[in-house]
């Protein structure tokens, strides 16, 4: 089975530039979450999609950060404009069983974005 | 305010040694998760617990879910280089998205 596939894997910009991740959840797997990890923190909820609708936004930064999942398939993530502070990897994860007490996440390999 | 406390937040061991990593919280959790997160990859679930008093082995490893389910302990025995990695917890609270502490890096060396 294949597993959570992001691109790009890294990636360095100027502040105030624009960026864009992509992720591919495993098929099937109705439910993707992105996560930001800045260095030495855990992951902390940025967007949740169930299929092709939002369902938690409440911790994305709305004036520079948006994300899209068109067709309830993949997703994408765009920044705009990048701040300092934005330097983290993001993480992409999917899960199968939303609003299940038990729901099993499984993560792609992030992409690490470093802002200068 | 961190939702879920993790410590210690490094911890550097000899290989063969035993430890201890705690997760908690004041809150309570339908389940609570550990990860376990290599250098330049995604994190990757470990186990599971949900019933307060549960304990669950995964080899070396034993996981503790405190009997009020604000709390969890990870012990290992005889760590191994290959143990070393980022520990993360993960509290569910039902309806919401996983909460995540910010974890405990682990360094074993041979």
């Amino acid at each position: 089975e294949a597993g959570v596939a992001q691109s790009p894997r890294y990636k360095i910009i100027e502040k105030r530039q624009s960026v864009a991740f992509w992720c591919n959840p495993i098929s099937g797997h109705a439910t993707l979450y992105w996560y930001q990890q800045i260095l030495g923190q855990g992951p902390k909820l940025l967007i949740q999609f169930q299929n092709n609708g939002v369902v938690d936004d409440s911790q994305l930064p709305k004036d520079r950060f948006s994300a899209e999942r068109l067709k309830g398939v993949d997703s994408t993530l765009k920044i705009q404009p990048a701040k300092l502070e934005d330097s983290a990897v993001y993480l992409c994860a999917s899960s199968s069983d939303r609003g299940r007490w038990n729901e099993k996440l499984f993560f792609g390999s992030g992409t690490q974005l470093s802002v200068l | 305010t961190q939702l879920l406390e993790q410590s210690p937040q490094f911890l550097s061991i000899q290989e063969g040694e035993n430890l201890t990593v705690y997760c908690n919280s004041s809150s309570v959790f339908s389940s609570l998760q550990w990860y376990r997160q290599e250098p330049g990859e995604g994190p990757v679930l470990l186990v599971t617990v949900v019933t307060g008093g549960e304990v669950k082995k995964l080899k070396r490893l034993t996981f503790q879910f405190g009997d009020a389910r604000k709390d969890s302990s990870l012990h290992i025995t005889a760590a191994q280089p290959g143990d070393t990695g980022l520990y993360l917890c993960a509290g569910d609270q039902a309806g919401t998205a996983l909460i995540f502490g910010k974890g405990t890096t682990l360094s074993v060396s041979s």
